[in-house]
């Protein structure tokens, strides 16, 4: 099974601070993808990216930047909190071949104070 | 008009009821469907995954998609108290990569 895991569940930051998400899969895909999902506004893509130390943007992606220093682990940086990045982050992974299938990590709640 | 069309529901049923989500869309580019089922504070499961017009069925779950109408279709028989989630429907088109496109979830209820 394609087992995509985040590095916590629930996280409190406060305004300003420095936030790392961590994401990793085991399934040697070669894609990876960051979302955020807020009530209302279903799944909105924040970056992916399809090789290492490649990235690119995706509907959203102020306020953020992105990581991928290995095939395997794709990390999400807020750079200053901001009480408007308060959601839940979803990581996803997929196969370059195929039909795009991704598969997801449980999810992250994120609320800035 | 937005790419992809999801009845946002809630939708309540009896148990054993038969459910139909269903998601429209506009793009005739896209050529792979997906159903992700999601339970509440968890993350998006894939349940089904479909390329061609018809029906897929997987247990009590089938899939059904009409490329000519641009209308996707799950269908639950027999529901249960655990189907109750979100169902999200995706669709992918090639564009370098397969990039997945997401209708905004239907939530649904199954009562005992």
């Amino acid at each position: 099974d394609v087992k995509v895991t985040q590095s916590s569940r629930y996280l409190v930051k406060r305004t300003g601070e420095k936030v790392f998400l961590e994401c990793v899969q085991d399934m040697d895909h070669e894609n990876m993808f960051w979302y955020r999902q807020d009530p209302g506004l279903g799944l909105r893509l924040i970056y992916f990216s399809y090789d290492v130390k490649m990235k690119e943007k995706g509907d959203i992606p102020e306020g953020y930047s992105v990581s991928r220093e290995k095939k395997e682990r794709f990390s999400l940086i807020l750079e200053s909190a901001s009480t408007n990045q308060t959601s839940m982050y979803l990581c996803a992974s997929s196969f370059g071949q195929g039909g795009g299938e991704q598969f997801f990590g449980p999810g992250t709640r994120l609320t800035v104070l | 008009q937005k790419e992809v069309e999801q009845d946002p529901g809630p939708l309540s049923v009896p148990e054993g009821a038969i459910v139909s989500l269903n998601c429209t869309y506009s793009n005739s580019a896209f050529q792979y469907f997906m159903w992700y089922r999601q339970y509440s504070r968890k993350g998006p499961e894939l349940l089904m995954y479909t390329y061609s017009s018809g029906n897929k069925e997987d247990g009590r779950f089938t899939a059904q998609v009409d490329k000519s109408s641009k209308y996707i279709s799950l269908f639950i028989r027999d529901s249960q108290p655990s189907d109750s989630a979100t169902y999200l429907c995706a669709m992918s088109v090639w564009a370098g990569s397969y990039q997945l496109t997401f209708g905004k979830g239907t939530k649904l209820s199954v009562i005992p």
